[in-house]
């Protein structure tokens, strides 16, 4: 079965900094793979999701995230980190079936 | 277009009481989904609807049941609530593309507590 692993739960960074986070993924067939974005109790909206077009995909608010193959990563950056970045952010896979599998996710803190 | 809706928002239970979370969708999507999240644990898959008519359990269907009432609404009932099934509920909806699950939509979440 696919799995999915975001390396660091939490990251801190400056505002106006690069934003990275990490996942790494464990499939066999090249994927489907999202970052979702979670704000303060809300529900998941999508950010940007990888299904085998472009390996460097950009989303929404600035975000971006490049596929690589040979690694089985999917990070996520965003050159310039703004306040309203503070959030939790999920990555998921997506592999010849109706399910995705998540990652436990990173809380990404913003300090000024 | 409200996309999913979910209600309640908020619950609290006693242990052994039971319950039905309710979702509607008004995107005209197939596959249906309840998820429950838990700090530290990302999201777990409870039971899935591929389709009107269909259901399957997913990765912890233990202590719930759903029914995929019609092609809009997707219900999870708690039978017996226990306080383990203290979290937040989401649920999403897709249209696959080519059999692989293409981009899932939330719902707002329901926030339950079981003591």
């Amino acid at each position: 079965a696919q799995s999915v692993t975001q390396l660091g739960s939490h990251v801190s960074v400056s505002e106006g900094a690069l934003v990275l986070l990490r996942c790494n993924y464990s499939s066999s067939v090249p994927p489907y793979l999202f970052w979702y974005v979670q704000y303060p109790n809300q529900g998941l909206q999508l950010l940007l999701k990888y299904t085998s077009a472009a390996t460097l995909v950009k989303g929404i608010n600035g975000f971006e995230a490049e596929f690589k193959k040979s690694e089985t990563s999917f990070h996520l950056t965003k050159p310039s980190a703004h306040m309203s970045d503070a959030a939790e952010y999920f990555c998921a896979v997506s592999v010849n079936d109706y399910k995705l599998s998540f990652g436990a996710g990173t809380t990404v803190t913003v300090r000024a | 277009n409200a996309g999913v809706t979910q209600t309640p928002k908020f619950q609290v239970l006693k242990t052994g009481q039971s319950m039905t979370l309710q979702c509607a969708q008004d995107m005209n999507h197939n596959s249906m989904y309840w998820y429950r999240q838990d700090p530290g644990m990302g999201l777990r898959l409870i039971y899935y609807s591929a389709s009107e008519g269909t259901t399957d359990k997913g990765e912890v269907p233990n202590g719930y049941n759903v029914s995929r009432l019609n092609k809009r609404e997707f219900s999870l009932r708690l039978e017996s609530a226990a306080p383990s099934q203290t979290s937040v509920y989401f649920c999403a909806t897709t249209n696959p593309t080519s059999g692989l699950t293409d981009t899932q939509y939330f719902g707002p979440g329901t926030r339950l507590t079981v003591l």
